[in-house]
């Protein structure tokens, strides 16, 4: 059975520090990894994803995550951020084989940025 | 497109009344998800459908709990006899195709209170 783990429930940073969001997960098969984010009262949207090919990813808002099969990890980073990156963020799964879609997803890491 | 539009965003209702969420996907999607999050659990897929037909209910909590589909731009998620512990919000994303390779957009979300 597929699983993700996010690390750290909350992460405080000042505005303009970088930032990494930790993400692991356990799987027996070859998998699609997800980084979500979502606003205070808002659905998620997608940041970015890893699909195959080459392991570091780029996203929306100047995030990008890599991927490392050998430690299976996904970790979410930014090098600078701002008061507006404050949000809660999810890393999923989907399994690569099954072509299903469906996503299992972290428990959610929220992001406090302070000025 | 207007995006995954969900109703009602807030439903506040009493212990043994029915509940009954609704979806409208984003034209042309083929796929649709509900989802639930609560701060235990976080976010639970509960149940997918494709073209219509659901293709995995395991996440269903139990028998009270129903999803219908009857056409491409409409789905339902019931809940008969509602409990307390139903008390979450209810999140509808929609794709295009079921594998990753298509985005899952999510709707804003209803936020369910069972007293």
């Amino acid at each position: 059975a597929q699983s993700v783990t996010q690390l750290d429930s909350q992460v405080p940073v000042f505005e303009e520090a970088p930032v990494e969001l930790r993400c692991n997960y356990s799987s027996s098969v070859s998998v699609y990894l997800f980084w979500y984010v979502q606003y205070p009262n808002q659905g998620l949207q997608l940041l970015l994803k890893y699909l195959s090919g080459s392991t570091l990813v780029k996203g929306i808002n100047g995030f990008e995550a890599e991927f490392n099969k050998s430690q299976t990890s996904f970790h979410l980073r930014k090098p600078s951020v701002h008061i507006s990156d404050t949000a809660e963020y999810f890393c999923a799964v989907s399994e690569g084989s099954s072509n299903t879609g469906k996503l299992i997803f972290g428990q959610g890491t929220t992001l406090q940025v302070k000025p | 497109d207007a995006g995954v539009i969900q109703s009602p965003r807030h439903e506040v209702t009493e212990m043994g009344q029915e509940v009954t969420l609704r979806c409208k996907p984003i034209s042309g999607h083929n796929s649709l998800f509900w989802y639930r999050q609560t701060m235990m659990r976080g976010l639970e897929l509960l149940i997918y459908f494709n073209n219509n037909v659901p293709i995995d209910d395991s996440g269903m909590p139990e028998d009270r709990f129903s999803a219908k589909m009857p056409n491409a731009s409409f789905s339902t998620l019931k809940i008969q006899p509602s409990e307390p512990r139903d008390s979450a919000v209810y999140f509808c994303a929609s794709s295009l195709g079921m594998g990753p390779q298509g985005e899952a957009f999510f709707g804003q979300g209803t936020r369910l209170t069972v007293v």
